[in-house]
C-alpha cells in the first residue's frame, strides 16, 4: 500500500500568512494527488485534484504543486475561514486509495 | 445541485450488522462511481470501499473485506453498504462520496456508526 505523509501534523499562523503543507508518497503517484479541506463537524471538501487543479469555486490563494512522491497545498494569503484540517489523498492505480493524517491549521 | 443523504447510522452491538444508505440526487447517478469514506472520532479519513457505476467494479479496504459489501441501485439512485460483524474499530461517521475519475467531488455529511456493548 502507499503511505502518505504529511507535514506538519499542524500548524499555528496568522490572517496573511503564506502556509505551506508537505505530502509525501512511499512510492511514486505520479499525479493522482487530491487536497480536501475539512472544517469541524463538517464533511470534507474537494479543493485540488490532479496535484494543481482548483476546484470551481475554491478560491485562487489556494495552489497545488508537485508531481511522484513530493506535494505541496499553498495558502497564499491565509484567510479566518481557512481553519480546519488538510488532507491529501492518493487515487493511484489500484486502490487502497489513501489519505493522509492530516494537518490541522489554526489561525 | 448534487446531493448525497446518508441515512441507517445508529448503534449496534459487537457482532452485529447494520445497513448504511445514501440517496443521490442532480446528478446521472448511473453514470458515476461511488465510494465510501470513514473517520473514526477524532481521527483521519479512510477509504472503505468503491463501485463502478455499473457495479460491474467493487473494490474494499482490507480492514472491512469479507465483512462489509458495497452495491447500489441505480433505478432508486441509492448507494448501499452491508456492514457485518461489526467491531469496535468500526465506529466512525461513514460518508458516501461521488467518483470523478478519481477525484471526490461531492460528500454526504455523514452517519455515525457507534459500536459498542
Amino acid at each position: 500500500d502507499v503511505q502518505m505523509t504529511q507535514s506538519p501534523s499542524s500548524l499555528s499562523a496568522s490572517v496573511g500568512d503564506r502556509v505551506t503543507i508537505t505530502c509525501r508518497a512511499s512510492q511514486s503517484v505520479s499525479r493522482y494527488l487530491n487536497w480536501y479541506q475539512q472544517r469541524p463537524e463538517k464533511a470534507p471538501k474537494l479543493l485540488i485534484s490532479a496535484a494543481s487543479n482548483l476546484q470551481s469555486g475554491v478560491p485562487s490563494r489556494f495552489s497545488g504543486s508537485g508531481s511522484g512522491t513530493e506535494f505541496t497545498l499553498t495558502i497564499s494569503s491565509l484567510q479566518p475561514e481557512d481553519f480546519g484540517t488538510y488532507y491529501c489523498q492518493q487515487t493511484y492505480n489500484t486502490p487502497p486509495w489513501t489519505f493522509g493524517q492530516g494537518t490541522k491549521v489554526e489561525i | 445541485e448534487v446531493r448525497l443523504v446518508e441515512s441507517g447510522g445508529g448503534s449496534v452491538q459487537p457482532g452485529g450488522s447494520l445497513r448504511l444508505s445514501c440517496a443521490a440526487s442532480g446528478f446521472n447517478f448511473s453514470t458515476y462511481s461511488m465510494n465510501w469514506v470513514r473517520q473514526a472520532p477524532g481521527k483521519g479519513l479512510e477509504w472503505v470501499s468503491y463501485i463502478s457505476g455499473s457495479s460491474s467494479t467493487i473494490y474494499y479496504a482490507d480492514s472491512v473485506k469479507g465483512r462489509f459489501t458495497i452495491s447500489r441501485d441505480n433505478a432508486k439512485t441509492s448507494l448501499y453498504l452491508q456492514m457485518n460483524s461489526l467491531r469496535a474499530e468500526d465506529t466512525a461517521v461513514y460518508y458516501c462520496t461521488r467518483d470523478f475519475y478519481g477525484d471526490y467531488d461531492y460528500w454526504g455529511q455523514g452517519a455515525l456508526v457507534t459500536v459498542s456493548p
